[in-house]
């Protein structure tokens, strides 16, 4: 199994730019997250899916979007980036729900200039 | 709101020794309490998970301890190794909430 995978690893955006961060996991959990970590602040969660079809906000949604079309893909868009959107931002999922353990992604980190 | 602390930014000891990190929060306990490795660059590796109604949890040379009195958590590493070296997050899971909600995490150095 290659776990959970995350495209791409390093990003430079403009400010004003869109993109899609992508995250899919071939282990056919249902839980999957979006996390951001940033210095002093540790991990803080954007969105969540509990399945396909399904997604809740976490503590910091604004600026960024998400769908969950198959129990695989997770994207997190960021819609008009800007600065304090730098940051590295993980992917995790779970067999069943957050409190089971986490398998996390490699990471994608971001600079928003 | 829920506060978690782990007892300090960086915790150096020697090889050999047993590492001990703390992970306090305030106001209600949580329901399950995890503990995760993070190398840099990297992202977190789940290590141990303890259930509100659970003391204590070991695993090889790790040993978790959940005191709910306290409101706090202990991770032990015993017989430290330099390969032991990296950021241990704690990170707790409150039934009501939304959120995973981590610690900032202890940045552990094992010197030989």
């Amino acid at each position: 199994n290659a776990g959970v995978t995350q495209t791409p690893k390093f990003q430079v955006l403009k400010t004003g730019q869109s993109m899609t961060l992508q995250c899919a996991q071939d282990m056919n959990h249902e839980y999957m997250s979006w996390y951001r970590q940033d210095p002093g602040m540790g991990l803080r969660l954007i969105h969540y899916s509990v399945g396909a079809g399904i997604t809740d906000q976490g503590e910091v949604p604004n600026g960024y979007n998400v769908s969950r079309s198959t129990t695989e893909d997770f994207p997190l868009r960021l819609l008009s980036a800007a600065p304090s959107q730098t940051s590295v931002y993980f992917c995790a999922s779970s067999p069943l729900h957050r409190s089971y353990e986490q398998y996390f992604g490699p990471g994608t980190r971001l600079t928003v200039t | 709101s829920q506060k978690i602390e782990q007892n300090s930014e960086a915790l150096n000891i020697q090889e050999g020794k047993t590492a001990t990190l703390t992970c306090n929060y305030t106001n209600y306990s949580p329901a399950y309490l995890q503990w995760y490795r993070q190398d840099p660059g990297r992202g977190p590796v789940f290590l141990l998970l303890i259930r509100e109604n659970e003391k204590e949890k070991r695993k090889e040379r790790l040993k978790v301890t959940f005191d709910t009195t306290l409101k706090q958590s202990l991770f032990h590493i015993t017989a430290s190794q330099p390969a032991d070296s990296a950021t241990y997050l704690c990170a707790l899971d409150f039934q009501a909430g939304t959120a995973l909600i981590f610690g900032k995490g202890t940045t552990l150095s094992v010197s030989s």
